[in-house]
């Protein structure tokens, strides 16, 4: 069976704090892509990273950044200095070949001023 | 480009009442799916299509629920009749049809459904 856990319901943090998102994944398929959404107040999943079972280069984009370890299943998202606009759920979500996408519970990140 | 139309955006209806929400998926992308998404928790499919056809409607309630996509392009998710327990938020995400797998899905907005 394929799951995604989310252990952290909700996060709070002050402006420019550093934040990571825990996200832990079960299959035993060896070909699987991770993913993770945003969802903003106003509900829109938003796309924000695509990553395959067999890349676990690092991924850095501008305050984002993502660590995939397959020794531990886990595909971890970092957003550095946070501001007030990355306030939203985030979603990781797991789907082997031809399989459904699999969402976790979501985190909750709430980014103060 | 234009990305994944759904309407309308909130309904409140009460049970045993009938709904049907509309989805328009971006131009070109031959994949539709329908998720719930109850508070709280992550989306759930319900259905998948690819071009008119359905892939996976395993998760489907199918004595309440029901969807089409005649043409391949747009799509209609209907409940006859609603229950409280359908009380969700309702996403439409649509995927070119490259490799199934990997093809990343586009969400749209979503309808939130209240049943009183």
């Amino acid at each position: 069976a394929q799951k995604v856990t989310q252990a952290q319901t909700e996060i709070s943090v002050v402006e420019k704090e550093d934040v990571t998102l825990d996200c832990v994944y079960e299959t035993r398929d060896t070909t699987y892509y991770l993913f993770w959404y945003k969802q903003p107040p106003s509900g829109e999943l938003v796309f924000l990273i695509r990553r395959n079972s067999f890349d676990e280069q690092n991924e850095i984009s501008g305050r984002y950044s993502w660590n995939f370890q397959k020794s531990t299943s886990s595909f971890n998202f970092t957003i550095t200095a946070s501001q007030v606009v990355d306030s939203a759920v985030y979603f990781c979500a797991l789907r082997s070949q031809g399989g459904k996408l699999i969402f976790g519970q979501g985190t909750e990140l709430s980014v103060k001023p | 480009e234009a990305g994944v139309a759904q309407s309308p955006r909130y309904k409140i209806i009460e049970k045993r009442q009938s709904v049907a929400f509309w989805c328009n998926p971006i131009s070109g992308h031959a994949t539709l799916y329908w998720y719930q998404q109850i508070l709280g928790q992550g989306p759930k499919l319900l259905i998948q299509f690819q071009n008119n056809g359905v892939v996976d409607d395993s998760q489907l309630p199918k004595d309440r629920f029901s969807a089409e996509r005649l043409k391949g392009v747009d799509s209609t998710l209907k409940i006859q009749p609603a229950k409280l327990e359908d009380s969700a938020v309702y996403l439409c995400a649509s995927s070119p049809l490259r490799q199934r797998s990997t093809d990343t899905q586009y969400f749209g907005p979503g309808t939130r459904l209240t049943v009183l």
